[in-house]
């Protein structure tokens, strides 16, 4: 079992509407989650932290449940700004160093005028 | 505000070539990175630095050396380059490893090995 997993889409949705993403990770011990947001040919960038109460920023909401060990990120009023890959990143221990980040595959969203 | 710079962007190189990956960071951070990205896998850490003169072994760090001599620069070498290292390469940084810290990465680096 991959330590993050993602639906690799493409999720096609139209302006305006509604869409989520999961993804399940396999280390219980994981403290830390991120959602990055990658556009085509370019770096990642980090798009929100992903806390146990859950948070929200603008259009975006983050939730997080440890018990099923997922978490989720809804775009709201989705823009075709918003056409991009959204990487699931979940803080794993390794080798006794902080701050290992394990990255998913990655989730493509287009938005169709 | 150049934040993480890579060179080169681009580069083919031929089986058994060596070359090596230049970072630099102007952010005064601890930590640096250099991860690849391979269609279909989520981006993979190679070697990282905790800070100047240190270096550790990532998840996938067979074929290539690391250095960093100062705290701005990290360098990515491919002693003998092989056609499986064909990849996007991307180094970042962060402030401290404390595993809540945002990552700033470069632009990235194609590299072709034919």
């Amino acid at each position: 079992r991959k330590e993050v997993e993602q639906d690799p889409g493409p999720f096609n949705v139209p302006e305006g509407a509604t869409v989520a993403f999961n993804c399940t990770y396999s280390n219980s011990a994981s403290q830390s989650f991120f959602w990055y947001r990658q556009d085509c040919r370019k770096e990642p960038k980090l798009l929100m932290s992903v806390y146990s109460s859950g948070n929200e920023d603008g259009r975006f909401t983050a939730q997080l449940n440890r018990a099923s060990q997922y978490i989720s990120l809804l775009i709201r009023d989705s823009k075709l700004s918003d056409s991009a890959t959204y990487l699931c990143v979940v803080n794993i221990e390794y080798g006794g160093a902080t701050n290992k980040l394990i990255f998913g595959t990655g989730t493509l969203l287009a938005v169709q005028p | 505000n150049a934040g993480v710079t890579q060179t080169p962007k681009f580069r083919v190189l031929k089986t058994g070539q060596s070359m090596t990956l230049l970072c630099a960071q102007d952010m005064n951070h601890e930590y640096m990175y250099w991860y690849r990205q391979d269609p279909g896998m989520g981006l993979r850490l190679i070697h990282y630095s905790v800070g100047e003169g240190t270096t550790a072994k990532g998840e996938v760090p067979d074929g290539y050396n690391v250095s960093r001599l100062k705290k701005q620069n990290f360098l990515l070498g491919l002693e003998s380059a092989a056609p499986s290292q064909t990849s996007v390469y991307f180094c970042a940084s962060s402030p401290a490893g404390t595993g809540d810290e945002k990552l700033f990465f470069g632009s990235g680096t194609q590299l072709s090995v034919l």
